[in-house]
């Protein structure tokens, strides 16, 4: 068990530009998700995915945001366009289904964005 | 999904237990009672989680009022490297994580 891993850790870009970000989750772990953090706050959930299957995305942020897991395993976050507003931690995390409450989320380091 | 009420910080003395409380009043009878912690400039970490019990793992204890409204996560022996925001979330299953902004806790010397 390596981890959830997340590359890159660090990405600043301008204003603009589109950003990839990818994650790669526990290898057992059908479950993906992101979420966002801005500075002083909680993380906000984005999306989740099932295997390759994307569950939720109502709550990407806009039709900018977009999410990929193509063969269930690593996913890709794509931010096009980048705004200054889209600087944040970008934060994956992947669990395994099972009983309810009984598995837990095991998140990445993250990916910090900063649009210039 | 019920909602909780943390206090926004709160400092312990290294050696002591720390006590975090969280409100959950609405909580319904499915839901269960996570916590999570977050140092600085890394990912959320699992701590402890429960249904109706008291819990205790390697890293905390948790406790949940026999009405289930609030909740307490006990650090029994505060060090240094526990200060960190520790979030209470209330799920009945754990997609959709919503975290609030958390407890701040500085743990000092």
């Amino acid at each position: 068990d390596t981890g959830v891993s997340q590359d890159p850790r660090h990405k600043i870009t301008k204003r603009g530009q589109n950003v990839t970000f990818r994650c790669d989750p526990i290898s057992e772990h059908n479950r993906l998700y992101w979420y966002r953090q801005t500075l002083g706050q909680g993380p906000e959930f984005l999306t989740y995915f099932q295997n390759e299957a994307q569950l939720e995305k109502s709550r990407l942020l806009s039709d900018r945001f977009s999410a990929e897991r193509p063969k269930g395993s690593f996913s890709t976050l794509e931010i096009q366009r980048t705004e200054q507003g889209d600087s944040a931690m970008y934060l994956c995390a992947s669990r395994r289904t099972g009983r309810a409450g009984a598995n837990v989320l095991t998140f990445g380091a993250g990916s910090r964005l900063t649009v210039l | 999904d019920a909602k909780t009420t943390q206090p926004t910080s709160m400092d312990c003395a290294e050696g002591r237990a720390a006590n975090l409380p969280c409100n959950h009043s609405t909580i319904s009878g499915n839901e269960y009672v996570y916590w999570y912690r977050q140092i600085h400039s890394q990912g959320p970490q699992y701590i402890i989680h429960g249904l109706k019990n008291n819990e205790t793992n390697e890293m905390a204890s948790l406790i949940i009022t026999e009405d289930r409204k609030s909740s307490t996560l006990i650090l029994p022996h505060a060090t240094l490297r526990d200060t960190a925001v520790y979030y209470c979330i209330v799920r009945v299953d754990n997609n959709d994580m919503r975290f609030g902004a958390g407890t701040r806790l500085t743990v000092k010397p």
